[in-house]
């Protein structure tokens, strides 16, 4: 079957940096998302790969390593407001997206 | 510009009865979806479109059904309600079901099933 796995939550201290990671076990790959989903709002885009290696956007950079199955999500400086849940999802040989449970992280002042 | 909206933001429904979610977005993309989200579960696919006039089965698609009657709206429908579809509904859409797709969501409809 599917599977991504993902760290059910995370703590760690405002100011700091923090890494999310994420393994998959899919049937294709046509790519993988990061989104971000604040308590009681909707998942919003974060970040995209689709060839290995590092993509950076601002405070947060995506890795990705086709060949062992893992991604990690790397959010520096942390402030309060990154506390959320960060959702993990591979589009598989239908292009149907499979998600992670997600990361509930939790920053600390 | 309001992106994608749902309607309604929630419902308590009695088990048995028929329960419209509605879903409309004004980004004119040709995929739509329906997923549900379950504690301690990823989002899970219900239904999904790739265009007007087309609709598929997701992960978990028995008791719902859908239309794609337009590019803009796409209805899910819960025939006759149980206490197992109680969940936190998301309607997404993207430019393509194919290639990047990154997908775009609505608000959410909290329903409860008693």
């Amino acid at each position: 079957g599917q599977n991504i796995d993902q760290p059910t939550e995370m703590t760690a201290t405002e100011g700091a940096i923090v890494q999310i990671n994420c393994t998959y076990q899919t049937s294709g790959f046509n790519g993988l998302f990061w989104y971000q989903q604040h308590a009681g709002e909707a998942p919003t885009f974060l970040s995209y790969n689709v060839l290995d290696g590092l993509e950076e956007k601002g405070r947060f950079s995506s890795f990705l390593s086709r060949s062992k199955g893992y991604s990690y999500l790397l959010l520096k400086e942390l402030q309060m407001k990154d506390s959320a849940s960060y959702l993990c999802a591979v589009s598989d040989s239908n292009y149907q997206l499979i998600w992670g449970a997600g990361t509930k992280l939790i920053i600390k002042p | 510009i309001a992106g994608i909206t749902q309607a309604p933001t929630s419902q308590i429904l009695a088990a048995g009865r028929r329960m419209t979610l509605r879903c409309t977005q004004d980004m004119r993309h040709n995929a739509m979806y329906w997923y549900r989200q379950d504690l301690g579960l990823g989002l899970r696919l219900i239904h999904y479109s790739n265009t007007a006039g087309t609709t598929g089965k997701g992960e978990v698609p028995d008791g719902y059904s859908v239309s794609r009657a337009n590019t803009d709206d796409f209805p899910l429908t819960l025939a006759s309600a149980v206490p197992s579809q109680t969940s936190v509904y998301f309607c997404a859409s993207s430019e393509s079901r194919y290639d990047y797709n990154e997908q775009f969501f609505g608000p959410g409809t909290r329903l409860t099933v008693l």
